[in-house]
């Protein structure tokens, strides 16, 4: 887990304000995923990234959420104008092509 | 569709051994993952199966049948500290994973 670095660890926003998730994968890792686990939830797919290209966004949200991986620095989840329902954990995991993910220890937003 | 179905909840005792198990229907299949999640705290890799059989490491053992679509984690000499949450997951293309709801796990002296 290391490796993989997420911030911040924790995140609280207001309703209708916009909540910037940060992930930095392993070194000499390409490619990043986002999870979101809810409360007593399993682990839902968001988002897969490699640099500067968006592989399967099939998990994310067609409102609100974006999410982008840039040549320099680290990936981006973004949410717009967050609810209630936005609150949860949200997991980034960094691997080769081929690997399972190497998870970083997530960003917990509550929305107030 | 993809299915991943596991049970929610199992108690076990210091010292037994407890089986997990998983079944799985997905749209494609490129191994199978088994992660130990603390509360709070980011999931763990414990093991990966890709090919039918038993793959021990230590205490953890994790066994698949593609046929079936199943799978178990086998946890032996139980320890206070195993409490947790153990999730089964399948890698599906491309190169993503989907994970069930996860099982939790108390173990008690």
């Amino acid at each position: 887990n290391a490796g993989v670095m997420q911030n911040p660890r924790h995140l609280v926003r207001r309703r209708g304000q916009e909540a910037r998730l940060r992930c930095s994968p392993m070194k000499g890792h390409s490619h990043v995923y986002w999870y979101r686990q809810l409360p007593e939830e399993g682990l839902k797919f968001m988002v897969y990234l490699q640099k500067e290209n968006i592989i399967d966004e099939s998990g994310m949200p067609k409102e609100r959420f974006s999410a982008e991986f840039p040549k320099e620095g680290p990936s981006i989840l973004r949410i717009q104008q967050v609810v209630r329902g936005d609150s949860a954990a949200y997991f980034c995991a960094s691997s080769p092509p081929g690997q399972g993910g190497t998870f970083g220890s997530g960003t917990r937003l509550t929305v107030v | 569709g993809q299915n991943i179905d596991q049970p929610t909840e199992m108690t076990a005792t210091e010292g037994a051994i407890v089986q997990i198990n998983c079944t799985y229907q997905t749209s494609g299949f490129n191994g199978l993952f088994w992660y130990q999640q603390h509360a709070g705290e980011a999931p763990t890799f414990l093991s990966y199966n890709v090919l039918d059989g038993l793959e021990e490491k230590g205490r953890f053992s994790s066994f698949l049948s593609r046929s079936k679509g199943y799978s178990y984690l086998l946890l032996k000499e139980l320890q206070m500290k195993d409490s947790a949450s153990y999730l089964c997951a399948v890698r599906v293309p491309a190169d993503k994973l989907i994970f069930g709801t996860g099982t939790r796990l108390q173990v008690f002296p």
